[in-house]
């Protein structure tokens, strides 16, 4: 089973709203991942989450903030986000080896009014 | 430095013609793996391949095949007898040995006409 799950599908906010996007894998993988994409461009790397720690953070703004509550789980939390934050953002889970491939869920097409 | 570049922007072919999606990375490491990831349109990325750096082994699955050259630094991936399902934006990517971090190439948007 390689499923990674997102939730919701679609999420669209105000400026000043507070939101969380969810993911969720059940393939015993210790690394965690989120990704933002724009439309015709590649994923773009957020956070990475290594044994439920913080590892990797692209300098992303700090209205974005990850959380890891488990293994299996991973959030990112929204506030005062920008109309230019509206994007597709993915989720990926692997081992933590470098070897290994990242499996990615259905994202979540987010757009802030 | 390292880089992963799909020239090709779109190709549009009809159904059941062969396509050649192209990829040329760069790397300084001599230990490193690449991917092919297809994105439909409804956003999930779907993994196809990995390839490591001393396995220059080609391999098919199905009506997929991938070419791996470290000679020329490329890692095509060819579709033969297209279906319109194979219409998807793909993604040649790059990781490092120890690198948690992907390196994208700019995806190449492929459209199989009935």
């Amino acid at each position: 089973d390689t499923e990674v799950t997102q939730t919701p599908k679609h999420l669209v906010m105000g400026m000043t709203n507070k939101k969380s996007l969810k993911c969720e894998q059940h393939m015993g993988h210790r690394a965690m991942y989120w990704y933002k994409q724009k439309a015709k461009k590649p994923p773009e790397l957020m956070f990475v989450y290594s044994y439920e720690k913080l590892s990797i953070n692209e300098s992303v703004p700090s209205r974005f903030s990850p959380e890891c509550p488990n293994s299996s789980l991973l959030n990112l939390h929204l506030h005062a986000l920008q109309p230019e934050d509206s994007a597709l953002y993915l989720c990926a889970s692997s081992q933590v080896y470098s070897t290994d491939t990242q499996y990615f869920g259905p994202g979540t097409r987010l757009t802030v009014l | 430095a390292q880089k992963v570049t799909q020239a090709q922007t779109e190709i549009s072919v009809v159904e059941k013609e062969d396509v050649t999606l192209d990829c040329v990375y760069e790397t300084r490491d001599t230990t490193y793996y690449l991917f092919w990831y297809k994105q439909p349109p409804s956003g999930e990325l779907v993994f196809l391949i990995r390839r490591n750096s001393f396995d220059e082994q080609n391999e098919i699955s199905g009506r997929y095949s991938w070419n791996f050259q470290k000679s020329t630094s490329s890692f095509n991936f060819t579709i033969t007898a297209s279906q319109v399902v194979d219409s998807a934006v793909y993604f040649c990517a790059l990781r490092h040995q120890g690198a948690q971090k992907l390196v994208f190439g700019q995806g190449t948007r492929l459209t199989i006409n009935p």
